[in-house]
C-alpha cells in the first residue's frame, strides 16, 4: 500500500525558514517523479515544485523559485521541501504527491495527509 | 487568478447531470492531457480523471471527461449527495518555464 507521510510544518516568522518531509513507502521511490502541492487556507491548489526520480531534474513554480529548494533522498525514501525566506502568503497546507508518470504529466494517483505551514509574527 | 479557468460554483439536485468547464490555452491543454481532482471537505485532493478521460479504478462510470482544444469539461451524471466536494482541472504548461498549473476549483452543491 502506498503512503505519503508529511512531517516538519509549524508556525514561523516572516523571513524564517523550514523543512518539510515526506516519507514514502509502498513503492519504488527512486523510481518516480515527485512533487509538492499547496493549498492556502479557503483557497485552491497550487502546483509548487516536482522532482524527477534520480533527483538530477528539478521545476519549481516561479511564486517560490530562489527560495525553496526540493530534494529526496532515495536511500531513506524521503522528498523533502527545504523553505527559505518564508512570507505570510506561503501560508498553507503542503501535500507531497507521487507522480504516476512524468514531469509533464500531473497525474498525481497518490497524496499525502498534507502538513500546514503557517507564517506569522 | 488562476492559469485554468473553471467556474467557482456548480450546483445540481440529485439525480441531474452537472458539467463543469476548464478554459485554457494553447500552452497548456492545448498541447498536453487534462487531469482532475475531486476534494471533499477537510480531506487531500484524489485523481477523479487523466488523459483528458480516463478513469482510475474506483471511480464510477457515472464521472466522465472530455478536451476539444484549449478547453476541457468533466461531467458528472445521477448525481450523489457525496458528490459534493471542490473539482479542479490541472495541465502541464510549457510557458515560459514548464511549470503545472490548476484551475482554481470549482465547488458543486448538491441541492
Amino acid at each position: 500500500e502506498v503512503q505519503l507521510l508529511e512531517s516538519g510544518g509549524g508556525l514561523v516568522q516572516p523571513g524564517g525558514s523550514l523543512r518539510l518531509s515526506c516519507a514514502a513507502s509502498g513503492f519504488t521511490f527512486s523510481s518516480y517523479t515527485m512533487t509538492w502541492v499547496r493549498q492556502a487556507p479557503g483557497k485552491g491548489l497550487e502546483w509548487v515544485s516536482a522532482i524527477s526520480g534520480g533527483g538530477g531534474t528539478t521545476y519549481a513554480a516561479d511564486s517560490v523559485k530562489g527560495r525553496f529548494t526540493i530534494s529526496r533522498d532515495n536511500s531513506k525514501n524521503t522528498l523533502y521541501l527545504q523553505m527559505n525566506s518564508l512570507r505570510a502568503e506561503d501560508t498553507a497546507i503542503y501535500y507531497c504527491a507521487k507522480a504516476d508518470l512524468d514531469f509533464w504529466t500531473p497525474r498525481y494517483g497518490y497524496w499525502g495527509q498534507g502538513a500546514l505551514v503557517t507564517v506569522s509574527s | 487568478q488562476s492559469v485554468l479557468t473553471q467556474p467557482p460554483s456548480a450546483s445540481g439536485t440529485p439525480g441531474q447531470r452537472v458539467t463543469i468547464s476548464c478554459s485554457g490555452s494553447s500552452s497548456n491543454i492545448g498541447s498536453t492531457t487534462v487531469n482532475w481532482y475531486q476534494q471533499l471537505p477537510g480531506t487531500a485532493p484524489t485523481l477523479l480523471m487523466y488523459n483528458n478521460n480516463q478513469r482510475p479504478s474506483g471511480v464510477p462510470d457515472r464521472f466522465s471527461g472530455s478536451k476539444s482544444g484549449t478547453s476541457a469539461s468533466l461531467a458528472i451524471s445521477g448525481l450523489q449527495s457525496e458528490d459534493e466536494a471542490d473539482y479542479y482541472c490541472a495541465a502541464w504548461d510549457d510557458s515560459p518555464s514548464g511549470h503545472v498549473v490548476f484551475g482554481g476549483g470549482t465547488k458543486l452543491t448538491v441541492l
